[in-house]
């Protein structure tokens, strides 16, 4: 089965710097890792989603890219605002199970003002 | 439009005791998922549903979980009996379908607490 390893599990930023989480995983056949953010107490939702024929895409300040070879997803965040802590998780779908996920162990980002 | 709708949000009860857990998907997916999360083992696929049919339940952890799937509305999560390390969060999921570009929503969650 497909295992995806999640770092750092915690992230401290002062407002305004960059953020980075990085994630690796196993399934070479994996074709799909779309990017969840849970607020404290809240439910997980889809910020971003990047496919396998893709190497790069971003959003405002949020920027996904992808190196299929080393089999490693990286999130960005720039110009980071108090509003982004929350937990991260990433995932990537079961080689070509569908939307089938597994899920990164997640990284705890905080934000200082 | 509403989204993914999940019941109770917080349940309290003593080991030994059935819990049944509740979801409605969003209307017209397909797929429902049921998740559990934990501090320790974080989020995890315990089965999901296509057209109403359990189509992958290996992340079931024990036989005193089930689930059903009796329409495309309704979805139920049953603990029988429930044990103290059953405790965590559960959330229920919808997609259109199980295409690779099908996102998947999730629910508010149902907190429980197995004392």
């Amino acid at each position: 089965g497909e295992n995806v390893e999640q770092h750092p599990s915690t992230l401290s930023v002062q407002e305004g710097d960059s953020a980075v989480i990085k994630c690796t995983y196993s399934d070479s056949a994996s074709n799909y890792f779309p990017w969840y953010k849970q607020e404290l107490g809240k439910r997980p939702q889809l910020i971003i989603d990047i496919r396998s024929n893709v190497g790069e895409k971003k959003d405002q300040r949020i920027a996904v890219t992808l190196n299929k070879t080393a089999k490693h997803f990286s999130l960005h965040i720039t110009e980071t605002q108090p509003e982004d802590s929350a937990v991260y998780f990433c995932a990537a779908t079961l080689g070509n199970a569908g939307n089938m996920l597994t899920f990164g162990g997640g990284t705890r980002l905080m934000v200082k003002p | 439009d509403a989204g993914v709708i999940q019941s109770p949000r917080h349940e309290v009860t003593e080991m030994g005791q059935e819990v049944t857990l509740r979801c409605k998907p969003i209307s017209g997916h397909n797929s429902l998922f049921w998740y559990r999360q934990t501090m320790m083992r974080g989020l995890e696929l315990l089965i999901y549903f296509n057209n109403n049919v359990p189509i992958d339940d290996s992340g079931m952890p024990e036989d005193r979980f089930s689930a059903k799937m009796p329409n495309a509305s309704f979805s139920t999560l049953k603990i029988q009996p429930s044990e103290p390390r059953d405790s965590a969060v559960y959330f229920c999921a919808s997609s259109p379908g199980l295409a690779v570009r099908d996102t998947q929503y999730f629910g508010p969650g149902t907190r429980l607490t197995v004392l």
